[in-house]
């Protein structure tokens, strides 16, 4: 079973860089069925897709975030990433880093989340 | 972007009740529809994918129904494991987007 652990800072100031990684256990990154993938969650509010990335590094972006999102994947170590630029306090939030399974009917969900890490945008 | 609209937004019942929470998308999504489980302090969980199917190890008495853009969620004779926030999710089209979630309270 897939096991994904965040790491990263819990504060950034606002205007700087937040920069998440995510590393997979149980499973390769290289996994054809698989896509890799960042959601968010304010404190006490909803759900909020980010973006995903597949092995070969195609990338797939909110258009609300796009701009300042960048979504990395390292095969080598089993490792993807998130960097946001330019960020304020709005996006303090829960980050979970989740596979997005492409199964053999052709649906697509989140199966596998990550615990999350809270990171806090405040100077 | 597809907006995706639950409701109730909360919702109390008692322990054996049996509980549905409705999940409407602002466009047709066929049945590219998913749930999750939320409980205070934890990642969201799948229960069930593609408008029905349940995902492995999650309850029976869990079950989802609808097409195009109305979905339903089910939840027959409620254990005070199943107190938590329920959200849906189309994975239709991107942006992938969720509903706001309905909060089951025990009452």
């Amino acid at each position: 079973q897939l096991q994904l652990q965040e790491s990263g800072p819990g504060m950034v100031k606002p205007s700087e860089t937040l920069s998440l990684t995510c590393t997979v256990s149980g499973g390769s990154i290289s996994s054809t069925n698989h896509y890799w993938g960042w959601i968010r969650q304010p404190p006490g509010k909803g759900l909020e897709w980010i973006g995903h990335i597949y092995y070969s590094g195609s990338t797939y972006h909110n258009p609300s975030l796009k701009s300042r999102v960048t979504i990395s994947v390292d095969t080598s170590k089993n490792q993807f990433s998130l960097k946001m630029s330019s960020v304020t306090a709005a996006d303090t939030a829960v980050y979970y880093c989740v596979p997005y399974y492409y199964d053999s009917s052709g649906y697509y969900y989140f199966d596998y989340w990550g615990q999350g890490t809270l990171v806090t945008v405040s100077s | 972007d597809i907006q995706m609209t639950q409701s109730p937004s909360s919702l109390s019942a008692s322990v054996g009740d049996g509980v549905t929470i409705t999940c409407r998308a602002s466009q047709t999504i066929t049945n590219y529809l998913n749930w999750y489980q939320q409980k205070p302090g934890k990642a969201p969980k799948l229960l069930i994918y593609a408008t029905s199917n349940l995902q492995s190890g999650v309850p029976s008495r869990f079950s989802g129904s609808g097409s195009g853009s109305d979905f339903t969620l089910t939840v027959s004779s409620l254990q005070p494991e199943d107190f938590a926030t329920y959200y849906c999710q189309q994975s239709y089209s991107d942006p992938y987007t969720f509903g706001q979630g309905t909060k089951l309270e025990i009452k």
